[in-house]
């Protein structure tokens, strides 16, 4: 089993519909990352947080540490936003200094 | 500031050959590490420092080597390249711990033949 796991692996939505992309893990952690890869391969950090909720435009990243889950939000998505979503762990008991990926959701917004 | 740097973009290696992936960073980060990207799985880790002169193996690091001689750069070493090694490496650089926000290089698309 995956220490990071991810849900959906492919996501198709409407321009405007309100996406949600999980991401579940086995292990405590000091941090958790959401991160964009776009077609063409840059990698950008979007989020790092280790409890409650940050938002970023419209982004809305949560993460529930007794459940060992987060997920990120995008509101009122738009073809832009197509791209991969990676989520990574870092800081567990036996990985402490690495960050550890998960398989990534890719996400299409069509218009 | 560059943020994280890498070359060559693009590589072709015939097997057998060695070369070194260059990566650098200006923004006086302590922790750097090299992923490699393969279709269908997520980035794995090779090799990560947490500062210079101390380095440590990831997930994936037979055939591979690094060095860590100035907190700026953190090249990865292919010794004898094998078709395996066919894949896109990223570099990536964080403040002192893997903890804080990762800054990715813009990655090198390696092909060994």
């Amino acid at each position: 089993k995956n220490e990071v796991e991810q849900s959906p692996q492919n996501l198709t939505a409407q321009e405007g519909e309100f996406i949600t992309i999980n991401c579940s893990y086995s292990v405590g952690i000091s941090a958790l990352h959401w991160l964009q890869q776009h077609p063409g391969g840059g990698i950008v950090s979007l989020f790092m947080l280790s409890s409650g909720k940050k938002k970023h435009g419209r982004l809305i990243a949560t993460i529930n540490i007794q459940e060992k889950h987060s997920s990120l939000h995008i509101t009122a998505s738009h073809p832009r936003d197509s791209a991969v979503y990676i989520c990574a762990v870092s800081g567990s008991k036996t990985s402490y200094d690495k960050v550890i990926f998960g398989p990534g959701t890719s996400l299409s917004v069509i218009p | 500031n560059a943020g994280v740097t890498q070359t060559p973009k693009f590589q072709v290696l015939k097997t057998g050959q060695s070369m070194t992936l260059q990566c650098a960073q200006d923004m006086n980060h302590e922790y750097m590490s090299w992923y490699r990207q393969d279709p269908g799985m997520g980035l794995r880790l090779i090799h990560y420092s947490v500062g210079a002169g101390i380095t440590d193996q990831g997930e994936v690091p037979n055939g591979y080597n690094v060095s860590r001689s100035t907190t700026e750069d953190f090249p990865l070493r292919l010794l004898s390249a094998a078709p395996s090694q066919t894949s896109v490496y990223f570099c990536a650089s964080s403040h002192r711990t893997a903890h804080k926000t990762q800054y990715f290089g813009p990655g090198t698309r390696l092909l060994v033949l």
